[in-house]
């Protein structure tokens, strides 16, 4: 079956420290990979696209790497801040030609202590 | 234009009523998509449209909910004869489609719709 796994418990990480959170999936072909945060009550916030022919992709202190072999992608924040504590996603295409439906995980909740 | 916005933005119902959802997405965004999120869970894809043409449905989607979006502006997701179990949060989403490649979608901030 088709599935996307994310960390399903918190991750607490000290101040200063890099957050590595991961998402693997299962079954899918999918041609990029986003990753969003999500604060608690609001919608998705878009962080970083990464594409199936890109192995990584940085963005300030934020860094994607998409392994396809490994159908794994992994999501760096380095020099980690309590205002980085939220739920972090990823989501996927389906893999099929001309669609442009998006499947996410369960998300990661993160928490940077001070 | 700030962004992808959503009415009401909290809904409270009585099992079996109907219930409708507005979203108005950024104005040049040609795709909407309507998601489904409950507590713990990433959104969970239920519909998209680019323009007005409704492209797919999930499979998990009932013949109780229908969208539509009219004229390719704004969308509205209909429950009809609601039932405890469709208590969750629906999000909207809107993206352009320039030709480039995929872009991200921007959410609004979601219907919280509580059935009691």
């Amino acid at each position: 079956s088709q599935k996307i796994e994310q960390n399903s418990e918190a991750l607490n990480i000290q101040e200063g420290k890099t957050a590595t959170l991961t998402c693997n999936y299962t079954n899918y072909s999918p041609a990029y990979l986003q990753w969003y945060r999500q604060d608690p009550g609001r919608g998705p916030v878009f962080l970083l696209l990464i594409r199936e022919n890109e192995k990584e992709k940085r963005k300030e202190r934020l860094k994607v790497t998409f392994d396809t072999t490994l159908k794994q992608s992994l999501f760096h924040i380095t020099a980690s801040q309590p205002a980085d504590s939220a739920t972090y996603l990823c989501a996927l295409d389906d893999g099929r030609s001309g669609t442009y439906k998006y499947i996410f995980g369960t998300g990661t909740r993160l928490k940077v202590l001070a | 234009d700030t962004g992808v916005s959503q009415d009401p933005r909290h809904k409270i119902t009585k099992r079996g009523q109907n219930v409708t959802f507005r979203c108005d997405p950024i104005s040049e965004h040609n795709r909407l998509y309507w998601y489904r999120q409950t507590l713990g869970q990433g959104p969970e894809f239920l519909t998209y449209f680019q323009n007005e043409a409704q492209l797919e449905k999930s499979r998990l989607l009932s013949d109780r909910f229908s969208a539509e979006r009219p004229k390719g502006s704004f969308s509205t997701l209909e429950i009809q004869r609601t039932e405890q179990g469709d208590s969750a949060m629906y999000l909207c989403a809107s993206s352009s489609n320039t030709g480039q490649g995929v872009y991200e979608q921007f959410f609004g901030p979601g219907t919280r719709l509580t059935v009691l």
